[in-house]
């Protein structure tokens, strides 16, 4: 079964400073990877998204991802944060049922920005 | 354009009774998710609806059970009340039952808490 693992349950970044969320799954084929973003008192907001091609992928608000076949991962990174980018972080994926909708997300990272 | 708007926004019951969540999808889709996201936890997905009727459904017990009306709107039912039901509850609507291209777009939730 798919599974997706966010090993770090919490991270603390200076502002300005360069931010690495890592994330693991589990899938027997080529997935279905998404970072969705979570702010306080607030539904998710997808960041980016994988499905195939080029591995590294640009997305909203300066973020981008890379997809590693060979290491299972799909981590989150942006140069520089923001205070604004304080928030709850998820990656999910898609559980290859090829039907939309159903996402299999990790256990989340909260990120703390230092000023 | 709204979003995905979900009502109520808090939700206070007593265990053993019965709720009823609200969510009206994005203008122009017509994919319903529901979502369960206890304290601390990733999102885990219900079930799905689409043309009034449940397409995959999660790892949920009978006591949860939904609707889709046919302006595409849906509702999610939850008999017999756990204190373990306490969580964020998330709708999430899009386009394309049979893809992921078209991303979720999720509401900000209604927070259920059982006494």
């Amino acid at each position: 079964a798919q599974s997706v693992t966010q090993p770090d349950i919490h991270i603390t970044v200076s502002e300005g400073a360069s931010l690495e969320l890592r994330c693991n799954y589990s899938y027997g084929a080529t997935p279905y990877l998404f970072w969705y973003v979570q702010s306080p008192g607030q539904g998710l907001q997808l960041l980016l998204k994988y499905f195939s091609g080029d591995t590294l992928v640009q997305g909203i608000k300066g973020f981008e991802a890379e997809f590693k076949r060979s290491q299972s991962s799909f981590n989150l990174r942006k140069p520089s944060v923001h205070w604004s980018d304080a928030a709850e972080y998820f990656c999910a994926v898609g559980d290859g049922s090829n039907q939309g909708g159903k996402l299999i997300f990790g256990q989340g990272t909260e990120l703390s920005v230092k000023p | 354009d709204a979003g995905v708007t979900q009502s109520p926004t808090h939700l206070i019951k007593t265990r053993g009774q019965q709720v009823t969540l609200r969510c009206s999808p994005k203008s122009g889709h017509d994919t319903v998710s529901w979502y369960q996201q206890a304290l601390g936890q990733g999102p885990q997905f219900i079930f799905q609806y689409y043309e009034e009727e449940e397409r995959q459904r999660g790892n949920f017990p009978d006591r949860f059970s939904g609707h889709q009306f046919p302006n595409y709107s849906s509702e999610l039912n939850v008999n017999a009340l756990l204190l373990g039901d306490s969580a964020l509850y998330l709708c999430a609507s899009s386009l394309d039952l049979l893809s992921y291209n078209s991303p979720l777009h999720f509401g900000n939730g209604t927070r259920l808490t059982v006494t």
